[in-house]
């Protein structure tokens, strides 16, 4: 089945405490991107990543590291949490930028809280 | 960067058409116009996109305005499925084989059995 895979689904931590979140996708897609959803803003992109090797900064990149060794995974890296990380994320794949290869596939998100 | 408008909310009635608008007067010429919509406790899910002409998928049909600075997603006839937040995004272009989604606060439709 095709799909966008996390882990872990939900994670309480404690400030500080370094913790990755993992994203791996079977669909051989180039792009992939981590976003963030917290109530009254929407959806907001973190990180994203063109290919392997190659990453840039979406909207909201403070706090938060990216890597892309390999294709199918784009772990989400928080170097020293903070409360206001509390939020629910997603990451998301898409074959490329052009017409019907430009569907992003979501996976099924992270609650995280960060005490 | 180019952003959209949508209302907080709308009703429907279970088996009618629905239409949902949205507004994007700093759209870009090189700008596609995706509408993604989120179900309860599930990540966001691709409904259908356009550039300048209209488009139907089997989920939806895609209304464009001639200037491009409006669009409005149009379910022919609602389910109680369809109860989800529906988003309006703009796909720009920021560098060679880059891309960024923008989205807006999204629509709330529920569905009235």
């Amino acid at each position: 089945e095709a799909q966008v895979t996390q882990n872990p689904r939900y994670l309480i931590t404690v400030t500080g405490k370094k913790l990755t979140v993992t994203c791996s996708q079977n669909m051989n897609h180039e792009y992939m991107s981590w976003y963030r959803q917290d109530p009254g803003l929407g959806l907001r992109q973190i990180y994203y990543s063109m290919n392997v090797e190659v990453t840039d900064k979406g909207d909201v990149p403070e706090g938060y590291k990216v890597s892309r060794k390999e294709k199918r995974n784009f772990p989400l890296i928080l170097e020293s949490p903070s409360p206001n990380q509390t939020s629910l994320y997603f990451c998301a794949s898409s074959f490329g930028t052009s017409g019907r290869a430009n569907e992003q596939f979501f996976g099924p998100g992270t609650r995280l809280t960060v005490l | 960067d180019a952003k959209t408008t949508q209302p907080n909310s709308m009703e429907s009635n279970e088996e009618e058409p629905v239409h949902l608008p949205c507004n994007h007067s700093t759209i870009s010429g090189t700008d596609y116009i995706h509408w993604y919509r989120q179900l309860p406790s599930q990540g966001p899910e691709y409904v259908i996109h356009g550039l300048t002409s209209n488009v139907n998928n089997r989920m939806a049909s895609l209304a464009i305005a001639e200037d491009r600075k409006s669009s409005t997603l149009i379910l022919h006839r609602a389910t109680l499925r369809d109860a989800a937040v529906y988003y309006c995004i703009l796909r720009g272009a920021r560098g060679a084989g880059s891309y960024q989604l923008t989205f807006g606060k999204g629509t709330k439709l529920s569905v009235i059995p």
